[in-house]
């Protein structure tokens, strides 16, 4: 898998919009860029992935850059509950299931 | 659906005792991974099976094992816990579909 590169950490304010920054200038072709999110103590959540083109759910926005060597999570009006470890991902779309985990963002959105 | 559950949640063993802990993945879900994550070396591959064969492994020794029944339904275990081995062990259901993968609570193991 190819290496990502996050802050440490962040913060946001409440009601604002959080922007998480991930580097990952080694992906190929065929690595997606996932991301996981986890509360204190809970099991990382899913977010939202994406290949080349931007993707929205409702949790969240993926804007990956055309030479998709970097991407940003964007949660469009932060929440205290949004508070967590942020987790950017490359992986393979493949018979291969391990995630690859880094050290993450610690996101703290303040009131 | 219901989401990936894990039992036990929470289990205090002593140094070389052993340790089954159970995962049952999402409803029609046949990949299960598990990961061990501890404050020092964070969130870590263990294993990961696919219509009860493991497909991939992680660096860990042989005491950690797992297994997966026809129903998907899967289990690890650790034999001769050291005291490294207290972690937090999160399981993975995947719908061999979009690839994604959805994690359980975990379970927290203390060793003492």
């Amino acid at each position: 898998d190819a290496k990502t590169t996050q802050p440490p950490s962040m913060d946001c304010a409440e009601g604002r919009a959080a922007n998480l920054p991930c580097n990952h200038s080694t992906i190929s072709g065929n690595e997606y860029v996932y991301w996981y999110r986890q509360i204190h103590s809970q099991g990382p959540q899913y977010i939202i992935h994406g290949l080349k083109n931007n993707e929205t759910n409702e949790m969240a926005s993926l804007i990956i850059t055309e030479d998709r060597k970097s991407s940003t999570l964007i949660l469009p009006h932060a929440t205290l509950r949004d508070t967590a470890v942020y987790y950017c991902i490359v992986r393979l779309r493949s018979n291969d299931y391990k995630l690859s985990f880094g050290a993450g963002t610690t996101v703290t959105v303040r009131a | 659906k219901a989401g990936v559950t894990q039992t036990p949640r929470y289990l205090i063993k002593t140094r070389g005792q052993q340790v089954t802990l159970s995962c049952s993945p999402i409803s029609g879900h046949r990949s299960v991974s598990w990961y061990q994550q501890t404050p020092g070396q964070g969130l870590q591959f263990l294993f990961e099976y696919f219509s009860e064969t493991q497909r991939n492994k992680g660096n860990f020794p042989g005491r950690f094992s797992g297994r997966q029944f026809s129903n998907s339904r899967s289990e690890m275990n650790v034999s001769t816990l050291e005291l490294g081995d207290s972690a937090l062990y999160l399981c993975a259901s995947g719908d061999g579909v979009t690839d994604t993968q959805y994690f359980g609570p975990g379970t927290r193991l203390t060793v003492l």
